[in-house]
């Protein structure tokens, strides 16, 4: 079974610029999270979709991050503009159950210059 | 809101040593519990979890863990770490009925040959 594919796998960016970050779950699972893991910190929860819907999205910083997952499946998510605390890896991780046991993709390192 | 902590932040040991790590959690009621490992240049993979039943869990590559509920505590053990086992762990708490699993910080762990 293919695992979660996440894209760029490295960005690097100056400050107030924009990026954006692909992620296509495992076929079938209908839960799809992104999260923030900054160097030394564990994973932060930024949003969890249910299909197409957010579930929570509490922990976004609405200002600058949006998100979205048109048809259930393939999501992105957007950095506009950057800051330099922005830099991290941004893993995307999906689920076929509520049980909470996620399935991670390799996640995508964001530096910002 | 929950927590979880982890006490040990880095661990160093030799192989053959024993290894406990030690997870705690803030949430009093139903709970799922997972460890992830993240291994050198690898995405984060489940390791072992727990639902509901037998407190002792058994998981991948000779790891276990024990869940006590009066002490809010799902500690990973593993008797004889090997030189493979060099990665970072991460616990993770779900409450039964939520889909948002919270992560602690991390324990890198460094296994000497």
């Amino acid at each position: 079974e293919a695992g979660v594919a996440q894209s760029p796998r490295y960005k690097i960016i100056e400050k107030r610029q924009s990026v954006a970050f692909w992620c296509n779950p495992i076929s079938g699972h209908a839960t799809l999270y992104w999260y923030q893991q900054i160097l030394g910190q564990g994973p932060k929860l930024l949003i969890q979709f249910q299909n197409n819907g957010v579930v929570d999205d509490s922990q976004l910083p609405k200002d600058r991050f949006s998100a979205e997952r048109l048809k259930g499946v393939d999501s992105t998510l957007k950095i506009q503009p950057a800051k330099l605390e922005d830099s991290a890896v941004y893993l995307c991780a999906s689920s076929w159950a509520s049980t909470g046991e996620l399935f991670f993709g390799e996640g995508s390192r964001l530096t910002v210059l | 809101a929950q927590s979880v902590s982890q006490h040990n932040h880095h661990v160093i040991l030799s192989e053959a040593a024993s290894l406990e790590l030690g997870c705690n959690y803030s949430y009093g009621g139903t709970v799922n519990l997972f460890w992830y490992v993240q291994y050198p240049g690898q995405h984060l993979q489940l390791l072992l979890k727990y639902f509901s039943g037998d407190p002792l869990v058994k998981g991948i590559k000779g790891f276990e863990a024990e869940f006590i509920k009066s002490k809010f505590s799902f500690n990973l053990r593993k008797p004889s770490v090997q030189w493979s086992d060099t990665a970072e762990y991460f616990c993770a708490v779900n409450p039964g009925g939520s889909y948002i699993p919270t992560f602690g910080r991390g324990t890198s762990l460094i296994v000497h040959p």
